[in-house]
């Protein structure tokens, strides 16, 4: 079973990119759709976007000028980059792996982003 | 982007018990409709997919239904590893949506 996990910094100060990396151990990139969702503490469920792993992406529209999402096959690797953040932006981060694009078989554990000065 | 509506918001139930969650759509979404279980300090897990397709490994007390728009889960006994939160979540179209939740606390 693919397994999922995402590393990055905690703390993002206002204004600045926030960059994320999930690493797929278990299984290959070379598959799959690989998406990005967050939920703010206390709060719901956002999906960002998704990447094939041909480097096909799609993303949400309330987020689309601000997100980049990439994928490194050679590091089994995909990122997010999120730019202009603000405290809104503070929530859990989770990537996760879907063979329709949509549906989210597996998940990562999240990581806990920050955005303060 | 599609609306997803679910209720109630939270339950009180004890070990046992039968339960029923509903989720509702803004537009018909046909079968497309997961559920996602997420226990505190952990990541959403996959429960239910096309509204009625047993995800491998979940136990068969989960069990979906629906189309169009209106959907339910239901777990047919409850247990004490269930007291969790539940989402629904379209996949009909993107953006994916997913309901606001609903937390099953101990009765």
């Amino acid at each position: 079973q693919v397994q999922l996990q995402e590393s990055g910094p905690g703390l993002v100060k206002p204004s600045e990119t926030l960059s994320l990396t999930c690493t797929v151990s278990g299984g290959s990139i070379s598959s799959s759709y690989w998406s990005w969702i967050r939920q703010p503490p206390g709060k719901g469920l956002e999906w960002i976007g998704y990447i094939y792993y041909s480097g096909r992406t799609n993303y949400n529209p309330s987020l689309k000028s601000r997100v980049t999402i990439s994928v490194d096959t050679s590091k089994n690797q995909f990122s997010l980059k999120l730019s202009s953040v603000t405290a809104a932006d503070t929530a859990v981060y989770y990537c996760a792996t879907s063979i329709t694009g949509t549906t989210l078989h597996y998940w990562g554990q999240g990581t806990l982003v920050t955005v303060s000065s | 982007d599609i609306q997803m509506t679910q209720s109630p918001s939270s339950l009180s139930a004890s070990v046992g018990d039968r339960v029923t969650i509903t989720c509702r759509a803004s537009q018909s979404i046909s079968s497309f409709l997961n559920w996602y279980q997420q226990k505190p300090g952990k990541a959403p897990k996959l429960l239910i997919y096309t509204a009625s397709s047993l995800q491998s490994g979940v136990p068969s007390r989960f069990s979906g239904s629906g189309s169009g728009t209106d959907f339910t889960l239901t777990i047919s006994s409850l247990q004490p590893g269930d007291f969790a939160t539940y989402y629904c979540q379209q996949s009909y179209s993107t953006p994916p949506t997913f309901g606001g939740g609903t937390k099953v606390e101990i009765k």
